[in-house]
């Protein structure tokens, strides 16, 4: 069965570093997603994206973050400049036309 | 914005009992959608539940949302240790291919052996 999947499962940087998290949606797949979720809190949406542009970004998505699909394949999630408040589980979905979203397993993010 | 509540907050039953799990939305919803999440894991899909008086199942799980699409129950019939997780609804707002899912705060889930 045709699965999300993202790299790494676990990324520790130091404070002010940038950080890319990858994902690779379902191949037939138009619309992609990121959300996190910090520990203890409700998984809180992101950005999306379809046809290689944002289509909503939410307040949490400031000038820090940017998105990008480099190929036919992967979605990434920039952060320039990681807070100490960017740790949290990231989590990358996509849909086909509908807006049944299927999420990867997350990236756990640690900013030290 | 939209807001949705879940209760309860936390369930344990005995396995093979019954159990409900409810999620209210503070205003009327376009899709209605359930996972559950593994701690420390991703949410898998469970259902989406389009039209107000709408009945899904799939196993031992029926998800059921009102005629007035605003409040959404979850409920599985005859509990195992599989069924433990946290299960989270989630909606959106508007008619939009590549909408942003609001969820709620989580039903944790245990089961009792």
């Amino acid at each position: 069965e045709p699965e999300v999947t993202q790299t790494p499962s676990h990324q520790v940087t130091q404070m002010g570093q940038e950080v890319i998290l990858r994902c690779v949606p379902i191949s037939n797949h138009l619309y992609f997603y990121w959300y996190r979720q910090i520990l203890g809190q409700k998984v809180e949406f992101l950005v999306s994206f379809y046809n290689n542009e944002i289509s909503e970004k939410s307040e949490i998505f400031d000038d820090q973050f940017s998105v990008e699909r480099p190929d036919g394949s992967n979605f990434t999630l920039k952060i320039r400049s990681t807070k100490l408040e960017d740790s949290a589980m990231y989590f990358c979905a996509s849909s086909e036309w509908s807006n049944e979203q299927f999420f990867g397993p997350g990236t756990r993010l640690t900013v030290l | 914005s939209q807001e949705l509540e879940q209760s309860p907050q936390s369930l344990i039953v005995q396995e093979g009992k019954n159990l409900t799990i409810n999620c209210t939305s503070s205003k009327t919803l376009y899709g209605l959608y359930w996972y559950k999440q593994k701690y420390g894991e991703g949410l898998i899909f469970l259902m989406m539940l389009q039209k107000g008086g709408e009945e899904k199942s799939h196993e031992k799980i029926t998800a059921k949302l009102d005629e007035k699409k605003q409040q959404s129950s979850l409920h599985i019939t005859a509990s195992q240790p599989s069924h433990a997780g946290i299960y989270l609804c989630g909606a959106d707002g508007v008619y939009s291919s590549a909408s942003k899912i609001i969820f709620g705060s989580g039903t944790r889930l245990s089961i009792r052996p």
